[in-house]
């Protein structure tokens, strides 16, 4: 079966440090990927997807991610974080040509100023 | 604006009984979905509707009914069967395949 794992379940970091959220997939087709953002009290919102050509995509608020199809990996990057960037983050893999969103567990960011 | 509107944001349920979280969108979009998010485990698909009058199981349906009679509306009901009910569930839809879901701001239903 269709898989996404996120293996940071809980990251904390100072603001103006540097994060990396991994994001692994487990399918050998072509895929969509996405990664949304939860705020605290607040409804899922989208912060970038890759459907198909430049593999680094940049999404809002200064995050960006790369689609790496060897390592089926597709990293959130952001060089410098804010404390308002405190939130939980899902990766999520949509197989190609289907609806379904595939979820991974989500990884919780706290950022200290 | 276009939107998805979850009714009610907090419902308590007593043991044995039927509830329905309600789910409408504006946004003309032909799929709807149906997660339901608890801590540690992402979101996990309950049912899904591509279609008005057609929907299907998702991975964790058991316990849980759907209808679509309208291509607004996509209600999710929580039956007695369903084990443990206690959770935060989130409606979605989508205009295209693969591109992406608009969420609505979810139900936190709790059994007492």
């Amino acid at each position: 079966a269709q898989s996404v794992s996120q293996h940071n379940h809980h990251v904390i970091l100072s603001e103006a440090a540097s994060l990396e959220l991994g994001c692994n997939y487990s399918y050998g087709g072509t895929v969509n990927l996405f990664w949304y953002v939860q705020y605290p009290g607040q409804h899922l919102q989208l912060l970038l997807k890759y459907f198909s050509g430049d593999p680094l995509v940049k999404g809002i608020k200064g995050f960006e991610a790369e689609f790496i199809k060897s390592k089926f990996s597709f990293n959130l990057r952001k060089p410098s974080v804010q404390w308002s960037d405190t939130a939980e983050y899902f990766c999520a893999v949509s197989l190609y040509n289907t609806d379904k969103l595939i979820f991974g567990t989500g990884t919780r960011l706290q950022v200290f100023p | 604006d276009g939107g998805i509107t979850q009714s009610p944001k907090y419902l308590f349920r007593k043991e044995g009984q039927n509830v329905t979280l309600s789910c409408e969108q504006n946004l003309n979009h032909d799929a709807m979905y149906w997660y339901r998010q608890d801590p540690g485990q992402g979101l996990r698909l309950i049912y899904y509707s591509q279609i008005v009058n057609d929907f299907q199981k998702g991975d964790i349906a058991e316990g849980y009914s759907v209808s679509r009679e309208k291509k607004e509306s996509f209600p999710l009901t929580v039956t007695s069967a369903q084990k443990n009910p206690t959770a935060f569930y989130l409606c979605a839809s989508s205009s295209k395949q693969g591109w992406g879901y608009t969420f609505g701001s979810g139900t936190r239903l709790t059994v007492v």
